[in-house]
């Protein structure tokens, strides 16, 4: 089965600054996608970010940006100068093809001005 | 729909008793999940749906739990003989294909 591992249950960042956020997974696929999700206090699961494993290219989108190991099974999150929106739970997710989508524990962020 | 609308929001319920979640996916999407999330944690897979198909119910905790999607469009989560352990917030989500999927805003189930 699949897994998904965030190993920092907490983070905080000061506001401007840059934070990282690791994620691994445990998986025997070779086709698959990776996400980051954001969810604010409302609790509604917002995309931040994804990588298709076959892309060697790391995904970027505007302040985030992910490093894919895809040898290590390492996906982690940058996000540069952080703002007082980005405060709240992160989850790393993978989905292999035409498969379900299995998420990690989670991160706090959170953000000091 | 514009987004996936689940209903309803909130739903307090008698232990013992047989609750309805549903579902409303955006159009067009094939895949649906059903996840559990507990306070603070990540959300738990329950179940996931191609189409009408369920090709995956691994994650349904008991048997008092069961999912279905007769149509391909909506899907209803059905919980028997609530319990209090059953409390928790009920997410779905769709996809188009093989990648992204979107969420609703859950359902916060409190079992008294």
């Amino acid at each position: 089965a699949q897994t998904v591992t965030q190993s920092q249950p907490e983070m905080s960042v000061q506001e401007a600054e840059t934070v990282t956020l690791s994620c691994t997974y445990d998986t025997s696929e070779s086709d698959y996608y990776l996400f980051w999700y954001k969810q604010p206090p409302s609790r509604q699961m917002i995309l931040v970010i994804r990588q298709e494993a076959y892309k060697q290219q790391n995904a970027t989108e505007n302040r985030f940006s992910v490093n894919f190991q895809k040898a290590a099974k390492s996906f982690s999150l940058k996000i540069s100068d952080s703002q007082l929106g980005d405060a709240a739970m992160y989850f790393c997710a993978y989905r292999a093809n035409n498969n379900d989508m299995r998420f990690g524990a989670g991160t706090r962020l959170t953000v000091k001005p | 729909g514009a987004g996936v609308s689940q209903s309803p929001r909130y739903k307090v319920a008698k232990r013992g008793q047989d609750v309805a979640l549903r579902c409303d996916p955006i159009s067009g999407h094939v895949s649906l999940f059903w996840y559990q999330q507990a306070l603070g944690q990540g959300p738990e897979f329950l179940t996931y749906f191609q189409n009408e198909a369920q090709l995956d119910k691994s994650g349904l905790p008991s048997d008092r739990f069961f999912a279905e999607r007769p149509e391909g469009s909506v899907s209803t989560l059905k919980i028997q003989r609530t319990q209090q352990e059953d409390s928790a917030v009920y997410l779905c989500a769709s996809s188009l294909h093989s990648t992204e999927a979107f969420f609703g805003q859950g359902t916060r189930l409190t079992v008294v």
